[in-house]
């Protein structure tokens, strides 16, 4: 069964630290991945997806995620970290054999400390 | 304009009622879904229709029952409501699936307590 998994439920960084995020996944083919984000009260916000190609993908608001197939992981990555990016983050896999299933992690919450 | 627009916002209703959340998409999009975030984040697909026929349908109690009059709209009525339907819902849509690799876009939500 495909399963996706955030292995950090919170993490708090300062601001303008850089940031990763962690992603597993597992399926027996490549999937799609996909990161959202969702600010306080409102909805899911894509921020970056990977089909295929190029492994290492560049997303709105400056973030980055590079699909490992090795290490079946797609981790969510920003430079410098902004207060605004204070938020929940979602990993999410999907794939052409589950139809139009598609499988949340159970997210990771973001603190921006001054 | 909105992409995916759901009504309302925010509701809260006494156990027991009966309660409709209605969910539009201007995308032109011919599959979308129902999705319901509890109290601890975890985002579950709970519908899923394509061109107004459904095709997924997780375990869910019947009291929640999907209507969808056209693929530009899937609405989500919920019988007898409990206090655990307390949650945010979310319609979501996206184009044929995910077969072409697409991606499916979210709305903003439905806050629905039941006290």
């Amino acid at each position: 069964a495909q399963s996706v998994t955030q292995p950090d439920i919170h993490i708090t960084v300062s601001e303008g630290a850089s940031l990763e995020l962690r992603c597993n996944y597992s399926y027996g083919a490549t999937p799609y991945l996909f990161w959202y984000v969702q600010s306080p009260g409102q909805g899911l916000q894509l921020l970056l997806k990977y089909f295929s190609g190029d492994t290492l993908v560049q997303g709105i608001k400056g973030f980055e995620a590079e699909f490992k197939r090795s290490q079946s992981s797609f981790n969510l990555r920003k430079p410098s970290v902004h207060w605004s990016d204070a938020a929940e983050y979602f990993c999410a896999v999907g794939h052409v054999n589950t139809g139009n299933q598609f499988y949340f992690g159970t997210g990771t919450s973001l603190t921006v400390i001054p | 304009d909105t992409a995916v627009s759901q009504t309302p916002k925010y509701l809260v209703t006494q156990m027991g009622n009966d309660k409709s959340i209605k969910c539009e998409q201007n995308l032109g999009h011919d599959t979308m879904y129902w999705y319901k975030q509890d109290s601890k984040k975890f985002l579950k697909i709970m519908f899923s229709y394509n061109n107004k026929e459904l095709i997924i349908n997780e375990t869910v109690p019947n009291r929640f029952s999907p209507k969808s009059p056209d693929k530009a709209h899937l609405n989500l009525h919920i019988n007898s409501l409990e206090l655990g339907d307390s949650a945010v819902y979310f319609c979501a849509s996206s184009p044929t699936g995910l077969r072409s690799g697409n991606t499916i876009y979210f709305g903003e939500g439905s806050w629905l307590t039941v006290v």
